[in-house]
């Protein structure tokens, strides 16, 4: 049972490229969402999918596009890499609060990106 | 708005040495209140969740408590493995998401 499973670990791109980071999990989790964690500002909502075919705004999703094609991969592209989008990218998923089962969200072990 | 205060921002102990992390929120109906641990590199990683004031949980040497305004995070004998840092997070009533503070880097010492 792999939990949440991000890939690439690391990555180092230059200004204006453009990536995707892939997250899958395999809880069956209806909900997932992508973080990126600055110092000094904490864990900052990008995006996030309630289910199969939706995505969501959070609280910093200026530069990022998300798709959730299948319920168990949420994907985080970046179209046009900047200096400003150098952070860690963590991914995470949980069962819908709604259906009354335990709502804490597991987490992905990390995607350290440097834009230079 | 939703809004998580820690407090402090980092604590150093000695091995042994009891105390307590603070969270203070402002949310406007609260669904969760949920507290994760980070190792240096890693990913957060779940340790509880409180949903209504006056209660408690523990795991080992951690226990969480809950009142309507602030949660505390005790910490009993500490041994340096419970070196890291620790977050706090609200999930607000009708929403399905965690907005987290910047948490609490702890540091015990043998």
């Amino acid at each position: 049972n792999a939990g949440v499973t991000q890939t690439p670990k690391f990555r180092v791109l230059k200004t204006g490229q453009s990536m995707t980071l892939l997250c899958a999990q395999d809880m069956n989790h209806e909900y997932m969402y992508w973080y990126r964690q600055d110092p000094g500002m904490g864990l900052r909502l990008i995006h996030y999918s309630v289910g199969e075919g939706t995505t969501a705004k959070g609280e910093v999703p200026d530069g990022y596009n998300v798709s959730r094609l299948k319920k168990q991969n949420f994907l985080l592209g970046l179209e046009s890499a900047a200096p400003s989008q150098t952070s860690v990218y963590f991914c995470a998923s949980s069962f819908d609060p709604d259906r009354g089962l335990d709502t804490e969200a597991f987490f992905g072990q990390g995607t350290r990106l440097t834009v230079v | 708005e939703d809004q998580v205060t820690q407090s402090p921002e980092a604590l150093r102990l000695q091995e042994g040495e009891s105390s307590s992390l603070n969270c203070s929120y402002t949310v406007s109906g609260l669904r969760g209140l949920f507290w994760y641990r980070q190792d240096p590199g890693k990913g957060p990683e779940f340790l509880f969740t409180l949903y209504s004031a006056g209660e408690e949980k523990e795991k080992e040497r951690l226990k969480a408590t809950l009142t309507k305004k602030e949660s505390f995070l005790h910490i009993t004998a500490p041994k340096p493995e419970d070196s890291a840092t620790y977050l706090c997070a609200v999930m607000a009533s009708g929403y399905s998401t965690l907005t987290f503070g910047k948490g609490t880097m702890l540091l015990v010492s043998p």
